[in-house]
């Protein structure tokens, strides 16, 4: 799977947009990406993920980049819930059966009241 | 539609002694995966099970460690002889079966945390 680099960390203002980059620039034609956060050392929780469209859902917006070298996880409406560790995951497309998740260092996201 | 289940959600083990993590997947999922986060350290793929069969275990320490997932029941990740770097959270994920990766997400259970005395 492509390697991901993310910021280590972020900081928003409650209410305001967060903004989540992530680089892949290595990224190959049948690979995903997925965004996962992790509350407090709590399971983590899937967001959202996409191949070259952009995506949304009631979570998020996710914007990858034409060349598919990057993309952006959009919280469209920060609240102070969350606060979390981000992850980029790029993901290899398996026909045929599952395949893991490579979780790397991920973006420490605080907001801020 | 329950979520992904497991318990205990807290063991204490000795050292030496045997720990049993169960994790129960989200209903019609048939394919379950073990993750470790060591303390102060991300998460580390263990295995990837379908029912009655090991798919990946290149995640897995060579001993001491083993997982089942049985034709009935949950999947269990055994840990014999703990010692205390063993001492993680242990957090299982569920996938409904299917051939287009887009109906493989991945959905997390909330963790088992072991701490061996």
């Amino acid at each position: 799977d492509a390697k991901t680099t993310q910021p280590p960390s972020m900081d928003c203002a409650e209410g305001r947009a967060a903004n989540l980059p992530c680089n892949h620039s290595t990224i190959s034609g049948n690979e995903y990406v997925y965004w996962y956060r992790q509350i407090h050392s709590q399971g983590p929780q899937y967001i959202i993920h996409g191949l070259k469209n952009n995506e949304t859902n009631e979570m998020a917006s996710l914007i990858i980049t034409e060349d598919r070298k990057s993309s952006t996880l959009i919280l469209p409406h920060a609240t102070l819930r969350d606060t979390a560790v981000y992850y980029c995951i790029v993901r290899v497309a398996v026909e045929t059966s599952g395949s893991r998740l490579t979780f790397g260092e991920g973006t420490q996201l605080t907001v801020n009241p | 539609n329950a979520g992904v289940m497991q318990n205990p959600r807290h063991l204490v083990r000795r050292r030496g002694q045997e720990a049993r993590l169960r994790c129960s997947p989200m209903k019609g999922h048939s394919h379950v995966y073990w993750y470790r986060q060591l303390p102060e350290e991300g998460l580390k793929f263990m295995v990837y099970l379908q029912k009655e069969n090991i798919i990946d275990e290149s995640g897995m320490p060579k001993e001491r460690f083993s997982a089942e997932f049985p034709k009935e029941g949950p999947s269990i990740l055994r840990i014999q002889q703990v010692v205390r770097g063993d001492s993680a959270a242990y957090f299982c994920a569920s996938s409904p079966p299917g051939l287009a990766l887009s109906t493989d997400t991945q959905y997390f259970g909330p963790g088992t945390r072991l701490t061996v005395l």
